[in-house]
């Protein structure tokens, strides 16, 4: 899988927009952007993942660089809940393939 | 969607025993899973991946003989840390795809301390 970057760590205050970036330059053209969420002592939790076209869902928003070199996640209103490590990813989409995750941002979320 | 489960939650257990740790697909079925390792402060470390009816293959560095892993349906996957020593102590997670889908679903992690 490819290797990601991502900074160790972010704050961002409660009600605002958490953007959290994400580099990834040796991204191959069949592998997919996924980010998963950890909450201390929980199972990592699944958010969003996309191809090169911009996604929305119900948690998040992934914006991905045209040359998908790099990608942004959105959290649109950071709450409290939010405070976790993100981990972004990419690998094939297909089932079987092993996922490696890379240190993740340990974001801060503070009223 | 899709639910992993995994148990024990967390399990205290004397130097030199052997602990197991169930991994289960509840709505779907499994043919890979996944046991990852994690230690306090640090990202999850791949351990081995779980194949239906066959052997696990394992990662550089991670014994097989330490930690026995059986994938014998295509629901359940367990890890059994053998002769368990304090540095095993650690928060164990396995993960499944769902079907042909490359999305990945988690259990909720076993804490294991070994005293």
């Amino acid at each position: 899988d490819a290797k990601t970057t991502q900074p160790p760590s972010m704050d961002c205050a409660e009600g605002r927009a958490a953007n959290l970036p994400c580099n990834h330059s040796t991204i191959s053209g069949n592998e997919y952007v996924y980010w998963y969420r950890q909450i201390h002592s929980q199972g990592p939790q699944y958010i969003i993942h996309g191809l090169k076209n911009n996604e929305t869902n119900e948690m998040a928003s992934l914006i991905i660089t045209e040359d998908r070199k790099s990608s942004t996640l959105i959290l649109p209103h950071a709450t409290l809940r939010d405070t976790a490590v993100y981990y972004c990813i990419v690998r094939v989409s297909t089932g079987g393939f092993k996922t490696i995750f890379g240190a993740g941002t340990r974001l801060f979320v503070k009223a | 969607g899709a639910v992993v489960s995994q148990h024990p939650s967390w399990v205290i257990c004397k130097s030199g025993t052997s602990v197991k740790i169930e991994c289960r697909s509840l709505d779907f079925q499994a043919t890979t899973m996944f046991w990852y390792r994690q230690f306090p402060k640090q990202s999850l470390m791949l351990m081995a991946t779980s194949n239906e009816g066959s052997k696990a293959t394992y990662e550089q560095g991670v014994e097989k003989d330490k930690f026995l892993i059986n994938h014998a349906s295509l629901t359940l996957s367990t890890l059994t840390v053998t002769s368990a020593h304090p540095e095993d102590s650690s928060f164990y997670i396995c993960s499944a795809n769902s079907g042909g889908s490359g999305e990945l679903f988690f259990g909720e992690g076993s804490r294991l301390t070994v005293l």
